[in-house]
């Protein structure tokens, strides 16, 4: 059972435009959300994180929106590089809800975003 | 620098084989995180520990060990008995938490490939 789901695979935009990444989740308990960003054979690195008590969380270039009673969180990068090439992936946790000792996170299966000049 | 190291970066075990990846951190994380990562599947958790000498199962243990006998270090033993072991494995160490303020990230290693021959 997948709990955290990132539906597009891929998605491609032109330099200068809005990349929407999309994630949907189905655990109630999840309330705490982050965004990742992974080159090819790196390790992951956090992107911009959201906790339930907001709906929107800005910085630079980079917003997470979250719509909880939609169990939906989109990112938008605007405006898009192709430096922002890379497989985006959702995470999601029940940090409050777990006593919040520990980052246990729950991936999405990621979507590649491809940025073409 | 601060920051996590995997190693080796790229593994060859032939089957019927034990392997040991290692994982060190000097961000002096309490809690640290064993992930796999397939194509198309995203990042799934294998192991985790929130303190030393403790360690709990993730979401597909099975063929695989941990210890944690010191801060710093957080082993991952790769057994005969893993059906399917050929994939990308990522470390993570996180802080614990102590409150509103903290992102909740998690930070990575640069991952070790692990091919079964």
């Amino acid at each position: 059972d997948q709990q955290v789901k990132q539906n597009s695979p891929s998605l491609s935009v032109q330099e200068g435009r809005i990349s929407i990444l999309n994630c949907d989740y189905t655990n109630s308990m999840f309330d705490y959300f982050l965004w990742y960003k992974k080159y090819p054979a790196e390790g992951p690195t956090f992107l911009i994180s959201i906790s339930s008590i907001k709906d929107k969380n800005e910085d630079g270039r980079f917003t997470v929106f979250l719509n909880k009673s939609a169990k939906h969180l989109s990112l938008h990068i605007v405006p898009s590089q192709p430096g922002d090439s890379a497989v985006y992936f959702c995470a999601a946790t029940p940090r409050r809800t777990s006593g919040g000792s520990n980052y246990k996170l729950t991936f999405g299966k990621g979507t590649l975003l491809t940025v073409n000049p | 620098d601060g920051g996590i190291t995997q190693s080796p970066k790229y593994l060859f075990r032939k089957e019927g084989q034990n392997v040991t990846l290692s994982c060190e951190q000097n961000l002096n994380h309490d809690a640290m995180y064993w992930y796999r990562q397939d194509p198309g599947q995203g990042l799934r958790l294998i192991y985790y520990s929130q303190i030393v000498n403790d360690f709990q199962k993730g979401d597909i243990a099975e063929g695989y060990s941990v210890s944690r006998e010191k801060k710093e270090s957080f082993p991952l033993t790769v057994t005969s008995a893993q059906k399917n072991p050929t994939a990308f494995y990522l470390c993570a160490s996180s802080i614990w938490f102590r409150g509103q303020g903290e992102t909740g990230e998690l930070f990575f290693g640069e991952g070790s490939r692990l091919t079964v021959l």
